[in-house]
């Protein structure tokens, strides 16, 4: 069974500081990857995703993730983060053909 | 319509009541997936429909928990007799791919059971 594992459930970070969550996932087969945002009282909104290709992906808002495939992580970046980035991120893997399987969630919070 | 729509936004019911949520997937979407979000434990898969069909109802947690989808479209998720351990945000996502690759959630309904 696939698994997502993120390491920090906190991380708290200084605004224009460049900030790193960790996800890590287990699977024996292809993957995908996303990475989803909660604001306050929302739903979730994809941030970015790896089907194949590039390792280095690019989504919204300036953040970053890398897919590792022999360290089987997929690690979420921003080099200058702002107070409205604080939200919960939730590392997810598809588990195809019918379902995302999410990590426990980072929450991030941004201070001036 | 634009997005997921999910209704109710919040909802107070009674231990031991029968709740219904309803969720609106994006027009077209041919998948759409339920999700328990509760403090403690994360984000947790319920139900997948593929177009009126459910080929995986494996996460849901017990036979209290129903769900249906009509005309492709408008799905229920219903949960009889509710109990505490009920209250969580209940999210509905829909894809059009079928393959999780472009799932869109809505913004989930509030359920607490008093």
């Amino acid at each position: 069974a696939q698994s997502v594992t993120q390491l920090d459930s906190q991380v708290p970070v200084f605004e224009e500081a460049p900030v790193e969550l960790r996800c890590n996932y287990s699977s024996s087969v292809s993957v995908y990857l996303f990475w989803y945002v909660q604001y306050p009282n929302q739903g979730l909104q994809l941030l970015l995703k790896y089907l194949s290709g590039s390792t280095l992906v690019k989504g919204i808002n300036g953040f970053e993730a890398e897919f590792n495939k022999s360290q089987t992580s997929f690690h979420l970046r921003k080099p200058s983060v702002h107070i409205s980035d604080t939200a919960e991120y939730f590392c997810a893997v598809s588990d195809p053909p019918d379902k995302l399987i999410f990590g426990t969630g980072t929450r991030l919070q941004v201070f001036p | 319509g634009a997005g997921v729509s999910q209704s109710p936004s919040n909802k107070v019911t009674e231990k031991g009541k029968d709740v219904e949520l309803r969720c609106d997937p994006i027009s077209g979407h041919t998948a759409l997936y339920w999700y328990r979000q509760s403090l403690g434990q994360g984000l947790e898969f319920l139900i997948y429909f593929q177009g009126n069909s459910a080929p995986d109802k494996s996460g849901l947690p017990s036979d209290r928990f129903s769900a249906e989808r009509t005309g492709g479209s408008v799905s229920t998720l219903t949960i009889q007799r509710t109990q505490q351990e009920d209250s969580a945000v209940y999210l509905c996502a829909s894809s059009s791919t079928g393959t999780s690759t472009e799932a869109f959630f809505g913004q989930g309904t509030r359920l607490t059971v008093v």
